[in-house]
């Protein structure tokens, strides 16, 4: 079973906010929320993580509902260099093993000029 | 500015050589990972380590070998390559917790005619 849901695809002009939700109802209590993202023919691009709190940093915002089932990243200014695959990614803090980060199918964020 | 390298970035080789793939950090993170990447799979852990002479296999570790002998390199070795090895091969380093926040590589595209 997916630990997270995206949506496929979305769009957002050049200059504005761009939004990317991404749902977790089964989230456990010492799971954190971790976004990277792919860019074509590149490396996967560590992002953003966060428990509860909302986090901010140099590229973007992470914002966690109170209930933490769901949580939208937000790239202030995006910039058509932005466009890219966006994965959420849920697991435990120091978790992990012979899986490794495991991502689903992301968002393919395209940003229109 | 530190930073993670993947050589050679493209190879053609043949069925049934030994190839090895390059990974070479300078963040002197602890912990290093080989990652392949296929359409429809998304990222699968090969092999990681998270020290000098430790390593440890991943969800899809056959066919493939890692020696770390100093934190800044773990080579992965195809011991007799075959066509489903042709993939693009990406290597990751982190320092602290090994599964969040992981700085990826350029990556290799292999292919095994």
């Amino acid at each position: 079973d997916a630990k997270t849901t995206q949506p496929p695809s979305m769009d957002c002009a050049e200059g504005r906010a761009a939004n990317l939700p991404c749902n977790h109802s089964t989230i456990s209590g010492n799971e954190y929320v971790y976004w990277y993202r792919q860019i074509h023919s590149q490396g996967p691009q560590y992002i953003i993580h966060g428990l509860k709190n909302n986090e901010t940093n140099e590229m973007a915002s992470l914002i966690i509902t109170e209930d933490r089932k769901s949580s939208t990243l937000i790239l202030p200014h995006a910039t058509l260099r932005d466009t890219a695959v966006y994965y959420c990614i849920v697991r435990p803090y120091s978790g992990g093993g012979a899986d490794g980060l495991t991502f689903g199918k992301g968002t393919h964020l395209i940003i229109q000029p | 500015d530190a930073e993670i390298t993947q050589s050679p970035r493209h190879k053609i080789t043949e069925t049934g050589r030994q190839v090895t793939l390059a990974c070479h950090q300078t963040w002197n993170h602890n912990n290093m990972f080989w990652y392949r990447q296929d359409l429809g799979h998304g990222l699968r852990l090969i092999h990681y380590s998270y020290g000098v002479h430790d390593t440890n296999k991943g969800e899809v570790s056959d066919g493939y070998s890692v020696s770390r002998s100093n934190t800044e390199d773990l080579p992965l070795t195809l011991e007799s390559a075959a066509s489903s090895q042709t993939s693009v091969y990406f290597c990751a380093s982190s320092d602290g917790d090994p599964w969040g926040e992981q700085y990826f590589g350029p990556g290799t595209r292999l292919t095994v005619t």
